[in-house]
């Protein structure tokens, strides 16, 4: 099956700055890939996806960049501020949205 | 539009005993997933229902297992429950549109196994 590694676990950045987060995925056949933004006691709630056909996607200050050769992808998240601080997910899908892999989360905490 | 709704919010279970988990999905939306989360394992797949039936299934043990009704409500069932069985258990549901398919989490109903 499918496995998302995703880096780093942790990531602090001081508010204004960028984060980025980075993940692979094994399966070439994957062709969705949306990320998740967790906050306690929530569950995930999708901020932004893309699909194999698109190199690139931005909604605001959140973008998200797709390398199909490299089977890597990247969220990018600009101005950062304090309640962008949460638990980042990746995830990748060859089925679209009903079969999810994820990677393990990173914790984005931006510092005020 | 009201999100995905899980009932209940939290359980205690002891080793042995068997549990049932609801899920009302989004209006409208016919495909219903259930996701494990735990610190260790992280979110994993547990399966996917659309139209009544069992279109997808992860890698879990036969003791996890759940239905869907005709009016897309989901609830799964864990039986002989064990400690690590421990978890945050999601309901996401997603609306059928091919190429637009999105998936949308509840908040999860957090069991716990003593």
């Amino acid at each position: 099956g499918e496995n998302v590694e995703q880096h780093p676990s942790t990531l602090s950045v001081q508010e204004g700055d960028s984060a980025v987060i980075k993940c692979t995925y094994s399966d070439s056949a994957s062709n969705y890939f949306p990320w998740y933004k967790q906050e306690l006691g929530k569950g995930p709630q999708l901020i932004i996806d893309i699909r194999s056909n698109v190199g690139e996607k931005k909604d605001q200050r959140i973008a998200v960049t797709l390398n199909k050769t490299a089977k890597h992808f990247s969220l990018h998240i600009t101005e950062t501020q304090p309640e962008d601080s949460a638990v980042y997910f990746c995830a990748a899908s060859r089925t679209g949205a009903n079969n999810l892999f994820f990677g393990t989360g990173t914790r984005l905490t931006v510092i005020p | 539009k009201a999100g995905v709704t899980q009932t209940p919010r939290y359980l205690i279970k002891t080793r042995g005993q068997q549990v049932t988990l609801s899920c009302s999905p989004i209006s409208g939306h016919r495909s219903v997933s259930w996701y494990q989360q735990t610190p260790g394992q992280g979110l994993q797949f547990l399966f996917e229902y659309f139209s009544e039936t069992q279109r997808n299934k992860g890698n879990f043990p036969g003791r996890f297992s759940g239905r869907q009704f005709s009016n897309s409500r989901s609830e799964m069932n864990v039986s002989t429950l064990e400690l690590g069985d421990s978890a945050l258990y999601l309901c996401a549901s997603s609306l059928e549109v091919p190429t637009n398919e999105k998936l949308f989490f509840g908040s999860g109903t957090q069991l716990s196994v003593l």
